[in-house]
């Protein structure tokens, strides 16, 4: 199976700041089939970014994602106060589909 | 509005089973592929399994091939998950998940607000 391993573990950011969160693959991830999920305290994940690099429907343009060979990054450009969360990769070009182990952004 | 509501989860003694259900509204059902994600308390995102428009393709976590079942009724709007042979391991939230447009979309583009299904003696 494809292992995601993302990082860091914990991104310690302000308001307003730039926040990049990596996300590397074990192997290739076919069509580029990479998703980012943000996931809130006490609530379901929400779909940011699919085929790594295509906001999901409703996603403000300061969300984007890259990609480059088995490297992909999820990008923030100003965080506002409501991104503080944790956000997982997932590959879905191969299964069995995998999720990255998430990276925590906080408010420093 | 695409809404998915899960219900059926609660407290079950290891060995049990459990048969997990999702009512989809605000889409054409039949058009989308439907999954199974779970999450453990305090930890991250696992796949459970994924089905097909048709339910000519099924898939399943490795891990957990032979004790869950997925199915899906078109004619009801309806997704479930039979899990058998129940461990403490399972307890987690279970999110009913639709998959994204088109073919092969294994993404989830929204999900349900999750059953928690708890193993314990």
């Amino acid at each position: 199976e494809i292992v995601l391993t993302q990082s860091p573990g914990t991104l310690s950011l302000s308001p307003g700041e730039r926040a990049t969160l990596s996300c590397r693959a074990s192997q290739s991830v076919d069509s580029s089939h990479l998703a980012w999920y943000q996931q809130k305290p006490g609530q379901a994940p929400r779909l940011l970014i699919f085929g790594a690099a295509s906001r999901a429907t409703g996603i403000p343009d300061r969300f984007s994602g890259s990609a480059s060979g088995t490297d992909f990054t999820l990008t923030i450009s100003r965080l506002e106060p409501e991104d503080f969360a944790v956000y997982y990769c997932q590959q879905y070009g191969t299964s069995p589909w995998t999720f990255g182990q998430g990276t925590k952004v906080e408010i420093k | 509005e695409v809404q998915l509501v899960e219900s059926g989860g609660g407290l079950v003694k290891p060995g049990g089973s459990l048969r997990l259900s999702c009512a989809a509204s605000g889409f054409t059902f039949s058009d989308f592929g439907m999954n199974w994600v779970r999450q453990a308390p305090g930890k991250g995102l696992e796949w459970v399994s994924s089905i097909n428009p048709t339910s000519t393709y099924i898939y399943y976590a490795d891990s957990l091939k032979g004790r869950f079942t997925i199915s899906r009724d078109n004619a009801k709007n309806s997704l479930s998950l039979q899990i058998n042979s129940l461990r403490a391991e399972d307890t987690a939230v279970y999110y009913c998940a639709r998959s994204g447009a088109g073919r092969l979309q294994y993404y989830f583009d929204s999900w349900g607000q999750g059953s928690l299904v708890t193993v314990s003696s």
